[in-house]
């Protein structure tokens, strides 16, 4: 158990719909980020916040947006759902701010299904 | 541009048997961490080895980084091994954690 929570698990919408990944951090750690693991695409690197600011932004499509909250948990927003969003997201935290030498921990992820 | 390779992309190996992952990257790095996916798709630590060896278990790994690469030795592998091993590095001025394409491994008994 690597300590940091994500809701839902699994998750299948139709075309066109909106929804919301959730993300808790490991105890202590201020930093949050977004992965999106599809198949053609591998492991790409989306959005990073620290202690509830946007830090680092990679490719994240303007259909998806993110937020991290006072209380440190983090969502993800994806909107005006395609079939190719299908895919595992992950989140992951460390303690470090943005300099990324530090650990990262991944959640189990957040299967998302467009249909 | 910034890369991150690994190899074989796929081994298939006989349960008992041990093996090498290699991790090569393009350019400096601050942070280099190893990941197993299994096959219910978590991601695992194994190790974070900007530099050095460390070993944990039947699982040990070195990163030689003034030779830009890494390495992750497999001993007396077991099934449980079986899934997808990632490599992952920070370069030097990019500030973001980019995975290799990962070596796909199968454990038979």
């Amino acid at each position: 158990d690597s300590g940091v929570t994500q809701t839902p698990k699994h998750l299948i919408t139709a075309t066109g719909q909106r929804v919301t990944l959730r993300c808790s951090p490991r105890s202590g750690d201020l930093s949050v980020y977004w992965y999106q693991q599809s198949l053609d695409q591998g492991l790409q690197f989306l959005i990073q916040y620290y202690n509830g600011e946007e830090r680092a932004k990679g490719n994240i499509l303007e259909r998806f947006s993110a937020q991290q909250f006072p209380d440190l948990h983090s969502e993800l927003n994806l909107s005006s759902l395609e079939l190719g969003d299908s895919a595992l997201y992950f989140c992951a935290s460390s303690r470090e701010a943005g300099e990324y030498t530090g650990e990262l921990f991944f959640g189990e992820g957040s299967r998302l299904t467009v249909l | 541009g910034i890369q991150v390779e690994q190899s074989p992309p796929d081994l298939i190996l006989q349960e008992g048997a041990n093996s090498t992952l290699r991790c090569n990257f393009s350019d400096s790095v601050n942070n280099l961490q190893w990941f197993h996916q299994n096959p219910w798709g978590q991601l695992i630590n194994l190790f974070y080895i900007p530099s050095g060896t460390k070993q944990n278990g039947r699982l040990s790994a070195t990163t030689v980084a003034t030779e830009r690469y890494s390495l992750l030795y497999i001993s007396s592998s077991q099934t449980t091994d079986s899934g997808v091993y990632f490599c992952a590095v920070v370069f030097y001025g990019n500030n973001r954690l980019a995975f290799g394409k990962g070596n796909q491994v199968v454990v038979i008994p």
